[in-house]
């Protein structure tokens, strides 16, 4: 089960777009849409944004939106706010050969 | 509404054992499948476990496969993790966490709730 790969940083300004990759392989994201984003602030439990690659839970922000293309998921994060500041981690299933679950090494959010 | 009580952390000596807990309530536990999630002291996240509403299914990480084991009481919606053989880098805070739905065919890892985590230090 080996993570997926996630740009350590990515920062933007008030009000701009900004879009963190995920890329897996053939055998987890790019086989299955079973994808999933999470946000965690310092000290704090994640929070599911998106979930089976696009779809938001209720109560998440129609800012945030989730696609995926091969075997790279990707969030993207409109019309930033200072609040968005935090740490995203990308989530899939690892496939048939492991039966289990892999996230991402994590992408700290900087709102500029 | 949804809660998710961990308990059972500590500090442990390497080859050690300890189980930890998860009260749920606010929701019909056996309907849902769960998981624990463990994040390690200023790293990133990382999937540990997971169980089917009925606890007839299991999945584990590689890096615990052998030595923790799932399970769950649903008579006391209760989500249990044993440790056996910890070591240092086992240490980390642990996760329980309820997913969207029940496994179906394999864990989708839908996480919606989270608990507020609790610590496990394995030291001598």
């Amino acid at each position: 089960q080996s993570a997926l790969t996630q740009p350590a940083s990515v920062s933007g300004s008030p009000g701009q777009s900004i879009t963190i990759s995920c890329t897996g392989t053939s055998s987890d994201v790019g086989s299955y849409n079973l994808v999933s984003w999470y946000q965690q602030h310092p000290g704090k439990a994640p929070k599911l944004m998106i979930y089976e690659g696009s779809k938001r839970p209720s109560g998440v922000s129609n800012r945030f939106s989730g696609s995926k293309s091969g075997n790279t998921a990707s969030l993207t994060i409109s019309g930033l706010q200072a609040e968005d500041e935090a740490d995203y981690y990308c989530c899939s299933y690892a496939g048939s050969s492991t039966l289990g679950v892999v996230f991402g090494g994590g992408t700290k959010l900087t709102v500029l | 509404e949804v809660q998710l009580l961990e308990s059972g952390g500590g500090l442990v000596q390497p080859g050690g054992s300890l189980r930890l807990s998860c009260a749920a309530s606010g929701f019909t536990f056996s309907s849902y499948a769960m998981s624990w999630v463990r994040q390690a002291p200023g790293k990133g996240l990382e999937w540990v476990s997971a169980i089917s509403g009925s606890g007839g299914s299991t999945y584990y990480a590689d890096s615990v496969k052998g030595r923790f084991t799932i399970s769950r009481d649903n008579s006391k919606n209760t989500l249990y993790l044993q440790m056996n053989s910890l070591r240092a880098e086992d240490t980390a805070v642990y996760y329980c966490a309820k997913d969207l739905g029940d496994i179906v065919v394999v864990p989708a890892a839908y996480f919606d709730y989270w608990g507020q985590g609790t610590l496990v230090t394995v030291s001598s």
